[in-house]
């Protein structure tokens, strides 16, 4: 099974830039997204790792380290609608998610 | 874009109905997964599907049955519901599961209330 670890809550101002890191165990890794769900809606996608180094997207970027069971996600000049929960999800051998607990984002003005 | 699809939105039932929960997938999606998020919580895995056949199952109790037919859409079948039951049903879907990568699209979810 996979045992994910992330901080339960986080508070930044607009405009700034926060990290959201995740921990992870695995017993069969087959890569790491990052999800962003606003209450009571899906989770829609951010990013996927699954070798180790940084992928940028936009204002958005994800870093990930096998070796450490290790990923954060960056989000850079926050803006008020980035207020979510953002969960880490490892996909194991089988193509199966499992979900860390998500990390709530407060976006204060 | 065609998304995932799910009905129905908002399910009210009672303890001890059944309830019968359809997830129709992108377009050419062959595989389809089902997690079920409780009030403040993370989406846990119930089951998955890969053309047709069932690839993997998570933490789905007894009482709940899916399969996923011809036409590749998914029904999620619980009977016997318990008030613990209540919660944000997610159905998922991906092209393929090979070793390259392959999304998991959620669908809106369906909110399933048991009273």
């Amino acid at each position: 099974g996979q045992n994910i670890d992330q901080p339960t809550e986080m508070t930044a101002t607009e405009g700034a830039i926060v990290q959201i890191n995740c921990t992870y165990q695995t017993s069969g890794f087959n890569g790491l997204f990052w999800y962003q769900q606003h209450a009571g809606e899906a989770p829609t996608f951010l990013s996927y790792n699954v070798l180790d180094g940084l992928e940028e997207k936009g204002r958005f970027s994800s870093f990930l380290s096998r070796s450490k069971g290790y990923s954060y996600l960056l989000l850079k000049e926050l803006q008020m609608k980035d207020s979510a929960s953002y969960l880490c999800a490892v996909r194991d051998s089988d193509y199966k998610l499992s979900f860390g607990a998500g990390t709530t984002v407060t976006v204060r003005a | 874009a065609a998304g995932v699809i799910q009905s129905p939105r908002h399910l009210i039932k009672e303890k001890r109905e059944t309830a019968t929960l359809k997830c129709y997938p992108i377009p050419r999606h062959d595989t389809v997964y089902w997690y079920q998020q409780g009030p403040g919580q993370d989406p846990q895995f119930l089951i998955s599907f890969y053309e047709k056949m069932q690839s993997d199952k998570g933490s789905i109790p007894d009482r709940f049955s899916a399969q996923q037919f011809s036409d590749y859409h998914s029904e999620l079948n619980m009977s016997s519901l318990e008030l613990g039951d209540s919660a944000l049903y997610f159905c998922a879907s991906s092209l393929g599961q090979g070793d390259s990568y392959n999304e998991q699209f959620f669908g809106p979810g369906t909110r399933l209330t048991v009273l």
